[in-house]
């Protein structure tokens, strides 16, 4: 079984829906994020969490909200979708030790997510 | 603030022939850095990564980077490309002014292998 997991895999809604993405993973991590994907500008921080009590706005987090259930859950929220949310989402876990080099992030396998 | 430059956006290789994706950072400390690939529809992989420990990295596929302070550049190579490699790959940079717990990534670049 996968370590982390997304669903859902793929998402087709209209502008002005709510629409939630969730992450879960077996990974044991503290630490959990959520990015985007859009063609040729990479990933893009839209929010992370270093435990279920510390929430944190990343680059591009307007137009976003997150629930960290519980160490495992992490969901992110469009409250109102709009199409220039149409994205790659990848959710991400690492490792719990604070302040180590070469902490690698472990990710998701995506959800794509279009909004008409 | 840390940040990552990946020169080229698509790179195109025979297969057989010599990969290098080259890539240049910015950190106002001792970077962490890694080389990711995504395949399509897929996830992302670490591929390698840098932690101060030894300049020249080996990866999985076999794949290397060598980490130069003085060029500030993290270039990945393969000495043989293979149809397989053919994916995007991410330049990705973090360092000790976020506790090395947030990641920023390059803009990618998408290898091509042709027969």
């Amino acid at each position: 079984d996968a370590d982390v997991t997304q669903t859902p895999r793929n998402r087709i809604t209209k502008t002005g829906k709510r629409i939630m993405l969730e992450c879960s993973q077996t990974k044991g991590h503290d630490r959990m994020y959520w990015y985007r994907q859009d063609p040729g500008l990479g990933l893009r921080l839209i929010y992370y969490s270093f435990d279920v009590k510390d929430i944190n706005k990343g680059e591009i987090s307007d137009g976003y909200s997150v629930s960290r259930q519980a160490q495992a859950k992490f969901s992110l929220s469009l409250e109102s979708a709009i199409p220039n949310q149409t994205a790659l989402y990848f959710c991400a876990t690492s490792d719990p030790l604070p302040g180590l080099a070469g902490n690698e992030q472990f990710f998701g396998p995506g959800t794509r997510l279009t909004v008409l | 603030a840390q940040s990552v430059t990946q020169l080229d956006s698509h790179v195109s290789v025979s297969e057989g022939t010599p990969v290098l994706l080259r890539c240049n950072y910015s950190s106002s400390y001792s970077p962490s850095l890694f080389w990711y690939v995504q395949h399509p529809n897929k996830g992302l992989q670490l591929l390698l990564k840098y932690t101060s420990a030894a300049t020249l990295v080996k990866g999985i596929n076999g794949f290397e980077a060598e980490f130069k302070k003085s060029e500030t550049s993290f270039h990945l190579t393969k000495p043989s490309a293979h149809m397989s490699d053919a994916a995007e790959y991410f330049c990705v940079v973090s360092d000790r002014g976020t506790g090395f717990q947030k990641l920023v990534f390059g803009t990618g670049t998408r290898l091509l292998v042709s027969p």
